[in-house]
């Protein structure tokens, strides 16, 4: 079966720091891969979407920058990080465009 | 761009009522889908529905994909206290820009009546 595993579970960082947070699947070939941000546990935006290893696609233009080194590997970083950045992230992988989302359980950021 | 009406933003439950919830879209969907999330977590998927009229179960959950294609119902029957969380509905548009990217509905909040 497949699983998904995120981590760090919470991180807090200074402002100007940089990050860096891991995402991999284990037991599926070729996903695809995102990385959304969750506010005040609500809404979950979109940040990046990957279709393949080396291909990023953005959906929000912001601090954040996102790696596929591997098929089944999804990184999500920054250089500096800012206050707004902090939030809920969440890895998530499906087996194509359209079908259901399996998520991680998420990344805790805390800037300070 | 595409969005989705999810209502109601929060319910306070009491144990034993039954729970309702929706989403709608001014859109057509080719799928539509519903995730529980429990605090700290991420979003579970729950029911997953992929063609008009389809009326799927899970337990004591319900959930119908709309006729028009352009909404979908989530009921809790004889809630629990263990169903208190973030409801999320989400579905895959039927139109080329999404690039197959899932809309997601803003939440319903279940909470326990104090």
């Amino acid at each position: 079966s497949q699983t998904i595993h995120q981590w760090p579970a919470t991180l807090v960082q200074p402002v100007g720091s940089p990050l860096s947070l891991e995402c991999t699947v284990e037991g599926t070939s070729n996903p695809n891969l995102y990385w959304y941000r969750q506010a005040a546990g609500r809404g979950l935006q979109l940040l990046f979407y990957s279709v393949g290893i080396g291909q990023i696609s953005s959906e929000v233009p912001q601090n954040l920058s996102a790696s596929r080194p591997q098929d089944r590997q999804f990184i999500l970083s920054s250089k500096k990080l800012l206050l707004s950045d902090s939030g809920f992230y969440l890895c998530a992988w499906s087996i194509g465009s359209g079908s259901p989302l399996h998520f991680g359980n998420g990344t805790r950021l805390t800037v300070t | 761009g595409q969005q989705l009406n999810q209502s109601p933003q929060s319910m306070f439950i009491q144990e034993g009522e039954d729970v309702s919830m929706n989403c709608t879209s001014s859109s057509i969907f080719n799928t539509w889908l519903w995730y529980k999330q429990d605090p700290g977590e991420g979003p579970v998927l729950l029911i997953a529905l992929y063609k008009a009229g389809e009326l799927t179960s899970n337990g004591r959950l319900t959930a119908q994909f709309g006729i028009t294609r352009k909404d979908s119902f989530l009921n809790i029957s004889a809630s629990i206290p263990s169903d208190v969380g973030i409801y999320f509905c989400a579905g895959d548009p039927n139109y080329g820009g999404s690039q197959g990217n899932l809309i997601f509905g803003k939440g319903t909040k279940l909470s326990v009546k104090p």
